[in-house]
Formats: C-alpha cells, structure tokens, sequence
C-alpha cells in the first residue's frame, strides 16, 4: 500500500537555525507533492506544491523543498527559521489524479526564541 | 471570504446521538473531503467525493455517512456517537488533484 513516512513526528530547534524535514513516499510512479503547515489552532493550509518541472521549488515564507525522484524524497528546508514557524508539518502525495491524498503523519517543529 | 466554511465550530454531545457536521464551499471546487485529526495520527480521511454523483469510503468510514447535497455542499453524520470519536474534524475542498483547502474544522466531544 502507498504510504508517507515522515522521519521527525518532533523538532525542536532555535531561532535562526536551518531546518529539515524529512518526507519519504513509497509509490514508484509519477506523483503531485504537497507540503502543508498548521499553525497552533488554526487548520492546514498549502505551503508548496511539486507537481512537474524544477524538482526544487519554493513555497511562502522562506521554505523550499527538493523532489529527488531516485530517493522518493519530498524534503523540507528552510535556512533560517524564526519563533513564528512553530507548527505543525504535514507531507502529502497524490499518486493519481483520480485517487485521495495519502497524508504523513506530521511533524511539530518547537521553535525555541 | 473564508473558501471553506464548517458547522458547528465546537459541539459537545453525549454517547448514542446523532451529530451532523455541514461543510460548504464557495469557489466551485469539485472535490470534497472529510479528515479527521487526532493528537500524534496526523489526518486520517473519513470520506471523499469527487463530484455530486461520486462518494467513497476513506481509511476510517466506519461509524461514519456523508452526504453531497450539491456541489458546494458535503455534510458529515455520526449516526450513533461514541467516545472515540472525539476529535477535531476537517473539511476540505479541491479542483482535481490540486491543492486542498481547509475549513477551520470542527471540534467534536462526545461523553
């Protein structure tokens, strides 16, 4: 079965440290790819999306993420983050258009100031 | 205006009731969904439809129905609540595969 691994369910790191995040995905053929974020008490909203073209693509607020096809990888980066990004961290991957996303299971990142 | 609307934003509810939570949007998406969110599961999806004619089951449509009344409209009912299904529950809405977009979501207690 299709599935999303997300490596860190928590991260904690300091103001301006670089962050990250790690998203594995084990469908073998062409995939859309989402990152979403959840701020405390708020519901998801899209961060960046990958589907053809620049395997590096930039999202709101300083994130990026590098689609490595070789390694089923969808990571998260970001260089230097700030008390604000303190949320939660979903991965998704639609490996068909005509199918549901698959979710990971998230990962709280805790901003120290 | 917010795209996707849910109600009620909080209801507390007692074992054995049932609980409808409305879900509408207004950009004309197609596809619509109901997750659930539990603290260290992530989302899980309840039910999805991909038009007004098309229902499927998610990863945990047990105790669960929904309803397509129209495009922009996708209702959710626990026909006999029980604890555990105490959870903060989200609607979303798509165009196709694309980005999905989240109602502020539903707080759901049941004692």
């Amino acid at each position: 079965a299709q599935s999303v691994s997300q490596h860190n369910h928590h991260v904690i790191l300091s103001e301006a440290a670089s962050l990250e995040l790690g998203c594995n995905y084990s469908y073998g053929g062409t995939v859309n790819l989402f990152w979403y974020v959840q701020y405390p008490g708020q519901h998801l909203q899209l961060l960046l999306k990958y589907f053809s073209g620049d395997p590096l693509v930039k999202g709101i607020k300083g994130f990026e993420a590098e689609f490595i096809k070789s390694k089923f990888s969808f990571n998260l980066r970001k260089p230097s983050v700030q008390w604000s990004d303190t949320a939660e961290y979903f991965c998704a991957v639609n490996p068909d258009s005509n199918y549901q996303l698959i979710w990971g299971a998230g990962t709280k990142l805790i901003i120290k100031p | 205006d917010a795209d996707v609307t849910q109600t009620p934003r909080n209801r507390i509810t007692k074992t054995g009731k049932r609980i409808m939570l409305e879900c509408s949007q207004t950009k004309g998406h197609d596809r619509m969904y109901w997750y659930r969110q539990d603290p260290g599961l992530g989302l899980r999806l309840i039910y999805y439809s991909f038009d007004v004619k098309d229902i499927n089951k998610g990863e945990i449509s047990d105790g669960y129905s929904v309803s397509r009344q129209a495009q922009a409209k996708f209702s959710l009912s626990l026909e006999s609540a029980i604890p555990n299904q105490t959870a903060l529950y989200f609607c979303a809405a798509s165009t196709g595969p694309d980005e999905q977009f989240f109602g502020p979501g539903t707080r759901l207690t049941v004692l």
